[in-house]
């Protein structure tokens, strides 16, 4: 069966730090990753999507950047966090486009990040 | 492009009694997918229920069913006798069924509170 792992599940950081969160899925191959951002209260934004390594597609301009060096990795960064970046990160997969249109997305359980 | 609105801003239902949760899309694709998600206070983001576009039957799972009707561009969702554990936020969201991923837009959610 498929699984999918998000870390850490909370994180504090002051801004102007660098921020890394890592996702991995198991179980399937050549899955669509995503990365949502909810805001406190608030639906999910779509941030960065990829259908396959090296292929990141940007949503939203903003201070974060998206990388997959592996099949089942998905990375999301920033060189310098703003305040403005607290929020809840949460990552998703689904099988790859064309596969089951009927697929939903199975998400982690989210990265809590409180930038002060 | 897509756009899926939740406009009740909270709910509220005496357990073992249905609730009908609403939501509305709009789209130009001809096929496309909608999903609900249930989301608790721990941040897990729960697949619920699928209806696609072009299925004739409204979708049931368990307790969850859809009210879908497509020329009124509506998707409810209907949970039969509520429980305490229903209490969460829930989503509607939409997949296009054209395009190069499945990337899910989500609404702003509603929030669903179970009396006892």
């Amino acid at each position: 069966s498929q699984t999918i792992h998000q870390w850490p599940a909370t994180l504090v950081q002051p801004v102007g730090s660098p921020l890394s969160l890592e996702c991995t899925v198991e179980g399937t191959s050549n899955p669509n990753l995503y990365w949502y951002r909810q805001a406190a209260g608030r639906g999910l934004q779509l941030l960065f999507y990829s259908v396959g390594i090296g292929q990141i597609s940007s949503e939203v301009p903003q201070n974060l950047s998206a990388s997959r060096p592996q099949d089942r990795q998905f990375i999301l960064s920033s060189k310098k966090l703003l305040l403005s970046d607290s929020g809840f990160y949460l990552c998703a997969w689904t099988l790859p486009t064309g596969s089951s249109y009927n697929s939903p997305l199975h998400f982690g359980n989210g990265t809590r990040l409180t930038v002060t | 492009a897509q756009k899926i609105t939740q406009t009740q801003p909270g709910m509220f239902v005496q357990e073992k009694e249905a609730v009908t949760l609403d939501c509305t899309y709009d789209t130009s694709d001809p096929s496309y997918g909608l999903f609900w998600y249930k989301q608790p206070s721990s941040g897990e983001m729960i697949f619920l229920i699928y209806q696609g576009s072009y299925d004739q039957q409204n979708a049931t799972e368990g307790r969850y069913s859809l009210n879908f009707q497509k020329a009124r561009k509506s998707a409810n969702l209907v949970i039969s006798a509520s429980q305490l554990g229903d209490s969460a936020m829930y989503f509607c969201a939409m997949r296009s069924f054209t395009g190069a991923n499945s990337k899910l837009t989500f609404g702003k959610g509603i929030t669903l509170s179970v009396r006892p």
